[in-house]
């Protein structure tokens, strides 16, 4: 079975504390992965893209890094938040030889 | 630069009522078109989508038509329920991925 899964669901983190968020897919060997933010309310704003292990794309960085370690993992990280970065994170990925994207549950993160 | 435009931010509807949400976008060549469904704290789902153009897509009683001519992709239903509640966003194909709409919220009451 194909799955996609983010962890941790939701944490509530203070202003200038790390932050590291994962996902973590099954089923298929080298998809394409996306990190998209969402800010309460708003639209969905691609944030990452990876192809491939060790290869990062960024299209809007909002103080935020992303790194692929393995063919199956995909983490977004920070070293200092803001409370800007509150919001909804979405992974996503593309399970087949199309484009479609397919979204994980997401992280809800406050800054406080 | 490839963007969608969604017009109605609030959609606010009774039970089987009919249902238009606009959408118009703007990119080269004849990308995929998409419809994506957010159910409150949830990601969003792939509700359909559309590869060639002129061509309708459909699914779970919504549907959208590929319009080439007025470079729009509005997404309908003729009897909406109160689980179809949530957010819908119109995407486009821009580069490596998506990119979505603004989103339009509808609200179906009992």
């Amino acid at each position: 079975a194909q799955t996609i899964h983010q962890w941790p669901v939701a944490e509530i983190k203070a202003v200038g504390s790390p932050l590291s968020l994962g996902c973590t897919i099954k089923g298929k060997s080298s998809p394409n992965l996306y990190w998209y933010w969402q800010a309460t309310g708003g639209t969905l704003q691609q944030l990452f893209y990876s192809i491939t292990v060790g290869q990062v794309e960024s299209v809007v960085q909002l103080n935020l890094s992303a790194s692929r370690p393995k063919d199956d993992q995909f983490i977004l990280s920070t070293e200092k938040l803001l409370l800007s970065h509150s919001g909804f994170y979405l992974c996503a990925w593309v399970r087949d030889s199309g484009n479609t994207l397919y979204f994980g549950e997401g992280s809800r993160l406050i800054v406080v | 630069g490839d963007s969608v435009i969604q017009m109605q931010g609030q959609v606010t509807l009774s039970e089987n009522d009919f249902l238009f949400i606009n959408c118009t976008y703007s990119t080269t060549g004849y990308p995929t078109l998409f419809w994506y469904v957010q159910y409150s704290g949830e990601g969003p789902q792939l509700l359909l989508q559309v590869t060639t153009a002129n061509n309708k897509g459909s699914s779970r009683g919504f549907e959208a038509t590929y319009d080439k001519g007025t470079t729009s992709f509005h997404l309908q239903k003729t009897s909406v329920q109160e689980i179809d509640s949530a957010v819908y966003y119109c995407a486009t194909q821009g580069g490596r991925a998506l990119i979505f709409g603004t989103g339009t919220t509808v609200s179906v009451s009992p």
